[in-house]
């Protein structure tokens, strides 16, 4: 266990369905991160939160709305999503972005999303 | 945009082979690099950073190289067991501390018993 955990693991919607995917973090980290993994592709880093505050947003459509309520939990937001959507949503975790010379990223077992 | 490289894409070996793997990328742009270890179905885990040209890291049968001179870092694994059959992720941290990481498509390892 990495320490930071996902909610739900599976998940199915319409394109016309609300839902948020959920991270836990346990390790005392002020860094959070979403990223998306598509078949054939690379881990794609969306967005950055350091200390509640989003610092990067890889020019992710608005259909993702990401929110971090505090320094342990952070939520992607999803509504009016496509089919090419359908990916693995991994969260991650890091001590912060400010002091830290390397940035060894906790990474929870991500969320199968299937958009039909 | 950066690009990092990773290669052979799978690999498929015997228990008890040793194998190896590479990792492509810019050496301008050099920062740090982190190797993982994803098992199917589990979390990516955090192998090794390396920050130094010719940082050599070693954990149990695994290990690590690095030259950021010419931009890349192998992965060896000696006397492969079939627990080592995993997707194995570099990432390249580019240029400064706070930066986020780029990764590489991954090399899938396969070990037979």
């Amino acid at each position: 266990e990495t320490g930071v955990t996902q909610t739900p693991r599976h998940l199915v919607m319409g394109m016309t369905n609300k839902k948020s995917l959920k991270c836990e973090q346990h390790l005392g980290h002020n860094a959070m991160y979403w990223y998306k993994q598509s078949a054939k592709k690379p881990l794609e880093l969306m967005f950055v939160y350091n200390f509640k505050e989003q610092t990067e947003n890889n020019s992710v459509p608005s259909r993702f709305s990401p929110e971090c309520p505090n320094s342990s939990h952070l939520f992607l937001h999803l509504h009016t999503l496509q089919p090419e959507d359908s990916a693995l949503y991994l969260c991650a975790s890091s001590q912060d972005l400010q002091e830290t010379l390397t940035d060894t990223q906790y990474f929870g077992p991500g969320t199968r999303l299937t958009v039909l | 945009i950066l690009n990092v490289e990773q290669s052979p894409q799978s690999l498929h070996v015997q228990e008890g082979d040793s194998t190896n793997f590479t990792c492509s990328f810019p050496s301008s742009n050099f920062y740090a690099l982190h190797w993982y270890r994803w098992e199917t179905a589990k979390s990516p885990e955090a192998l090794f950073v390396m920050t130094l040209n010719g940082d050599e890291k070693k954990k149990g049968r695994i290990s690590a190289t690095l030259n950021t001179k010419e931009g890349y870092s192998y992965l060896y694994i000696k006397g492969s067991q079939p627990e080592d059959s995993a997707t194995y992720l570099c990432a390249l941290q580019a240029n400064q501390a706070g930066t986020a990481l780029i990764f590489g498509k991954g090399t899938t390892l396969s070990v037979s018993s």
